[in-house]
């Protein structure tokens, strides 16, 4: 089983739409770490959001907004009147203890392309 | 600009060939990791290093090998490299290990004919 499941391989929507992308989790540990990355055409992995397992509080940052819920295992990602320069590949990551590790390990989700049309 | 710098961007070589990537983390990160994408594998985490000592091994093949040298920097070592091998390495750097926030260098594209 996946840790990190991105339902949607592809999104496509029209500017100034809003989209919501979805991120589902699995882990038996009680502290952990979620994360989102963006991937644009050009290659690089920026990071975009951290978030630790203690705090369920919603986060604005201009145009975007994450939603986490424990009790469903998500961490949901939306981007709100989307411009092109959205157009990328994002991806949802779990950061949990590595059993027999003395540290965190990061596993990503197969991440979603998202393409906004002008 | 993450702050974690690779080089080179690109590489082409051949099969049974051997290459060495490099990294240099972020100003005072201790850790560095190093991950592969490539189209039908996704993200792969390889391995990580804190401090010039290995952390944790991820998908490495024993073909690869990494260290972190006392200056922080760190160097990923591929050999006969085969045409799987062709992907996307990226490097990343944290301040430790715990679930600390990774940034991501540039990547190098390798490309093995």
């Amino acid at each position: 089983a996946q840790k990190v499941t991105q339902a949607q391989t592809e999104i496509s929507v029209v500017e100034k739409e809003d989209v919501t992308l979805d991120c589902v989790y699995e882990t038996r540990d009680t502290t952990y770490y979620l994360f989102w990355y963006k991937q644009p055409p050009s290659g690089e992995l920026v990071f975009l959001i951290r978030r630790n397992s203690f705090d369920e509080q919603n986060e604005i940052s201009g145009r975007y907004s994450w939603n986490f819920q424990k009790s469903t295992s998500s961490f949901n990602f939306t981007i709100t009147a989307s411009q092109v320069v959205d157009s990328a590949v994002y991806f949802c990551a779990l950061s949990e203890r590595a059993s027999g590790a003395g540290s965190y390990q990061l596993t990503f989700g197969k991440g979603t392309k998202l393409s906004v049309i002008p | 600009d993450s702050g974690v710098t690779q080089t080179p961007k690109h590489l082409i070589t051949a099969t049974g060939q051997r290459v060495t990537l490099r990294c240099s983390p972020r100003s005072g990160d201790l850790s560095v990791y190093w991950y592969q994408q490539s189209l039908d594998q996704g993200l792969q985490f390889l391995i990580q290093y804190y401090n010039g000592e290995e952390r944790a091994k991820g998908n490495i093949l024993e073909r690869f090998s990494a260290q972190q040298f006392p200056d922080l920097h760190s160097e990923l070592n591929l050999s006969s490299l085969e045409l799987g091998d062709s992907a996307l390495y990226f490097c990343a750097s944290s301040v430790g290990g715990n679930g600390e926030t990774q940034y991501f260098g540039p990547g190098t594209r390798l490309l093995v004919l």
